[in-house]
């Protein structure tokens, strides 16, 4: 049973453009969600978060929307740049704030210059 | 600044034979994590620890055990390795009272079971 989805294995965009990156969830108790960013070989860093009291987060070019009547959150990115290129995984709190986060499947993000 | 170090970085184990993944942190974290991930999924907690001395169950903890003899330190032993053991393990560590946020994870160990 997925309780946190990312229903898009992949996405292209154009260098400047806006990348959205979408992710459900199904259980309403999850409280925090975070989008991870993950190169090959390397293990996932955390990119941005949101609290389920919130419905907007932004850092920079990264920000995070939530619909908690939808069970939907989506990561956008502008403007999209080359580097960011990589696998984004979606997560959430399953466990008070302990750190035990249930992921999604993850997004593989191509950037065209 | 080290982070989180995992090692070996790529393994082959045959059916059966066991080995222990080593995780180390040195940024004094409490909360220690072992997931893993396989293809085309999501990463999936298997043992957790919020102390030295203290460890639990994550999602998937079947054929697997861990230790947690000190703050930096966090083993995962894998007995008896069976071919659903192929996967990548990351470890992670977090600070007390903010582990979402802080969760930084090691580079990862490829494992095959053959």
């Amino acid at each position: 049973d997925q309780q946190v989805k990312q229903n898009s294995p992949s996405l292209s965009v154009q260098e400047g453009r806006i990348s959205i990156l979408n992710c459900d969830y199904t259980n309403s108790m999850f409280d925090y969600f975070l989008w991870y960013k993950k190169y090959p070989a390397e293990g996932p860093t955390f990119l941005i978060s949101i609290s389920s009291i919130k419905d907007k987060n932004e850092d920079g070019r990264f920000t995070v929307f939530l619909n908690k009547s939808a069970k939907h959150l989506s990561l956008h990115i502008v403007p999209s740049q080359p580097g960011d290129s990589a696998v984004y995984f979606c997560a959430a709190d399953g466990s008070s704030n302990t750190g035990k986060l249930i992921f999604g499947q993850g997004t593989t993000l191509q950037v065209k210059p | 600044n080290a982070g989180v170090t995992q090692t070996p970085k790529f393994r082959i184990l045959k059916i059966g034979q066991s080995m222990t993944l080593q995780c180390t942190q040195d940024m004094n974290h409490n909360y220690m994590y072992w997931y893993r991930q396989d293809p085309g999924m999501g990463l999936k907690l298997i043992y957790y620890s919020v102390g030295a001395g203290i460890t639990d169950k994550g999602e998937v903890p079947n054929g697997y055990n861990v230790s947690r003899s000190t703050t930096e330190d966090f083993p995962l032993r894998l007995e008896l390795a069976a071919p659903s053991q192929t996967s990548v393990y990351f470890c992670a560590s977090s600070s007390l009272g903010t582990p979402n946020e802080k969760l930084f994870f090691g580079s990862g160990t490829q494992l095959s079971v053959l």
